[in-house]
């Protein structure tokens, strides 16, 4: 069945640029759109944005203006880029798959990552 | 569109009737789905669509709602459902959760 595997470091100084990658097995990258979701310690779920194969993207308004989100089909993996963080980004980030803007009635993020933790400090 | 889930904690036994609510600031239609999570683990989608089971759940987990009001139920508590439940939107972008329902041992 299909895993997805968050890989990244986890420290990340303030003002730099956070970046994570995701690695679908077990299944393909096409035809589906992915997203980035977080979790800071001991809060709710925050959807990032997420990528269709082709490229497509769509953000949280809420964090858009430093937000990138990519995707390489060759690689089987999409990534998450994260700029000028600060304390406020320490998080769990997930990678998941998204049910995309089309889905009708049967929509839903079925398949996650298992997570990794990113701390931003000095 | 802002989840308000109640209550944000609850302490229950097994054995017990436990139900969550999520109250959504405008209409979404059906688009709601419940994740259940462990500590230390990903959400697990337990309910879609408000009322759907996701295969391999157990039927002991029910959701029921439609428009603004959903309840997420759990028929009768089990040692293993002890967790955190989350409620997401899935009616418009960005997609939202609800703050998070954490389940106790009472």
């Amino acid at each position: 069945q299909v895993q997805l595997q968050e890989s990244g470091p986890g420290l990340v100084k303030p003002s730099e640029t956070l970046s994570l990658s995701c690695t679908v097995s077990g299944g393909s990258v096409s035809n589906y759109y992915w997203s980035w979701i977080r979790q800071p310690p001991g809060k709710g779920l925050e959807w990032i944005g997420y990528i269709y194969y082709s490229g497509s993207t769509n953000f949280n308004p809420s964090l858009k203006s430093r937000v990138t989100i990519s995707v390489d089909t060759s690689k089987n993996q999409f990534s998450l880029r994260l700029s000028s963080v600060t304390a406020a980004d320490t998080a769990v980030y997930y990678c998941a798959r998204d049910p995309g803007p089309y889905c009708s009635g049967d929509c839903y993020s079925d398949i996650w990552g298992q997570g990794t933790g990113v701390t931003v400090s000095s | 569109i802002q989840l308000t889930q109640s209550p944000s904690s609850l302490s229950a036994s097994v054995g017990d009737r436990v139900t969550i609510t999520c109250r959504a600031s405008q209409g979404i239609s059906s688009y709601l789905a419940w994740y259940q999570q462990k500590p230390g683990k990903a959400p697990k989608l337990l309910i879609y669509a408000a009322s759907t089971l996701q295969s391999g759940v157990p039927s002991r987990f029910s959701g029921s709602g439609s428009g603004t009001d959903f309840t997420l139920t759990i028929s009768s508590l089990q040692p293993e459902d002890f967790a955190t439940y989350h409620c997401q939107q899935l009616n418009s972008y960005p997609l939202t959760f609800g703050g998070g329902t954490k389940v106790e041992i009472k």
